[in-house]
């Protein structure tokens, strides 16, 4: 199946820094990535949907200057989270899939925690 | 409202014995309905997915069945094994009649230990 790599696999940072995690997908061209975030306990929670070389699209209640998407290639989707605050602590999850492609691929993951 | 129900949340057994997870949804309109496994600390892995037709899938020694009418799924898991421990979640993904971003509805997933 196609791989999806995220970097870093965990980070931790303090209060009031912009954090940047990369996702990509190694041996295909994804012309959609999706960003989630999952809280311990919880479902995937779907933040935002990139497509190449346009503006993503946000979820209802996911600020889009604070979470800031950029798509810049067909294999790479970076989420930058600005002015990090402790209730950003999360797991983030990215996934990516090409035009009309039903199977998503899911990165590993990122583990952000704020101090 | 678009919902996902899993059942049980959480589920104890022991290595070598088959389990079945429940998945219960109501979602419109239905475009397919997948189980992923989460291992903790990683992202989802496809396991199966199903579209309207079908009934049943497998994939090794998990198969999947889906009854479109009563809006159920379910997921058998046969011989367990300790490296089946994990979250097993239940994503039903709505069909739009435009463009391709189709919207995942996910239930909460049933945490699935198998013990030794």
């Amino acid at each position: 199946g196609a791989v999806v790599s995220q970097h870093p696999s965990r980070v931790i940072c303090k209060s009031g820094t912009s954090v940047k995690i990369e996702c990509r997908s190694l041996d295909f061209q994804a012309t959609t990535m999706f960003w989630y975030r999952q809280f311990p306990k919880q479902s995937l929670m779907l933040m935002a949907t990139s497509n190449e070389g346009s503006k993503a699209t946000y979820e209802q209640g996911v600020e889009k200057d604070k979470f800031l998407i950029n798509h810049a290639s067909l294999t790479l989707s970076t989420l930058t989270v600005t002015s990090a605050h402790p209730e950003d602590s999360s797991f983030y999850i990215c996934s990516a899939g090409g035009t009309g492609e039903e199977t998503q691929y899911f990165g590993p993951g990122t583990r952000l925690l704020v101090l | 409202k678009n919902q996902v129900e899993q059942s049980p949340q959480s589920l104890i057994i022991l290595e070598g014995k088959n389990c079945t997870l429940q998945c219960n949804y109501t979602v419109s309109p239905f475009s397919n309905l997948r189980w992923y496994k989460q291992d903790t600390g990683r992202g989802p892995v496809s396991l199966t997915i199903m579209t309207f037709s079908e009934n049943t899938k497998s994939n090794g020694r998990y198969t999947a069945t889906l009854d479109a009418d009563t809006k159920q799924s379910s997921l058998h898991i046969t011989a367990s094994q300790l490296s089946d421990s994990a979250s097993y979640i239940c994503v039903v993904s709505l069909s739009f009649h435009a463009g391709n971003n189709r919207k995942l509805i996910w239930g909460l997933g049933t945490s699935l230990a198998v013990n030794p």
